[in-house]
């Protein structure tokens, strides 16, 4: 069995400052790991993917998320934030190659606020 | 690129109306999905289907049924509205080759409202 957990649900933040979004996951076996961002009234577009490769995983628009399994963490960072980031994140798991044996956990979300 | 298109936007339908909600993916993707979106809960998955005319109920079916007579085209269906089907709904596909490994690629979300 997998599952997700988003630690917070509103994290304030002020233009120029560090991002940190934390997800925690379980999973029987070696997972994926996904983020993705939702902008007011759109669709999910993703950030960045974790498939066992380089424990430290690079998305698009400067984010960056580390993969810890001692700790069964996920959390996505970015070092300077933009008025533009704001926005509802989505911490994702999923484990199996198999549709039928394993479904996509989605986390309960994040929405990040950006302070001028 | 990817485009995975949901035809309503936004929808105002009243209490016992069928609602049909079109998805049109471009990519020939075997695996479609339907989720609902409410705030503080996150996105529920109602329904799969990984090839055409075959479906798979996901964690909230109850009210809804699914339709996929193309590769391309997966229909969620309402069969009588009610207020508490008010909601977000995203359409998502995904590439069987890539398994859960994949990205999910999204509509841009039909917003349902039910009077």
């Amino acid at each position: 069995a997998q599952s997700v957990t988003q630690l917070d649900s509103h994290v304030s933040v002020s233009e120029g400052t560090p991002v940190l979004l934390r997800c925690n996951y379980s999973s029987s076996y070696s997972p994926s790991l996904f983020w993705y961002v939702q902008h007011p009234n759109k669709g999910l577009q993703l950030l960045l993917k974790y498939t066992s490769a380089a424990t430290l995983v690079k998305g698009i628009n400067g984010f960056e998320a580390e993969f810890k399994k001692s700790e069964t963490s996920f959390h996505l960072t970015k070092p300077s934030a933009h008025m533009s980031d704001a926005a509802e994140y989505f911490c994702v798991v999923s484990g199996s190659w198999t549709l039928r044996d394993d479904k996509i956990i989605f986390g309960k979300g994040t929405r990040l606020h950006i302070l001028p | 690129d990817v485009k995975v298109t949901q035809s309503s936007r936004y929808l105002v339908k009243r209490t016992g109306e069928k609602v049909f909600l079109e998805c049109v993916q471009d990519m020939d993707h075997e695996n479609m999905f339907w989720y609902r979106q409410d705030p503080g809960l996150g996105l529920r998955l109602i329904y799969f289907s990984y090839d055409v005319k075959m479906k798979e109920k996901g964690d909230i079916p109850e009210g809804y049924s699914v339709s996929r007579e193309k590769k391309e085209r997966f229909s969620l269906i309402l069969e009588s509205a009610s207020t508490n089907q008010t909601s977000m709904y995203l359409c998502a596909s995904i590439p069987i080759a890539g398994g859960y490994t994949g990205e999910l690629f999204f509509g841009e979300g039909s917003r349902l409202t039910v009077l």
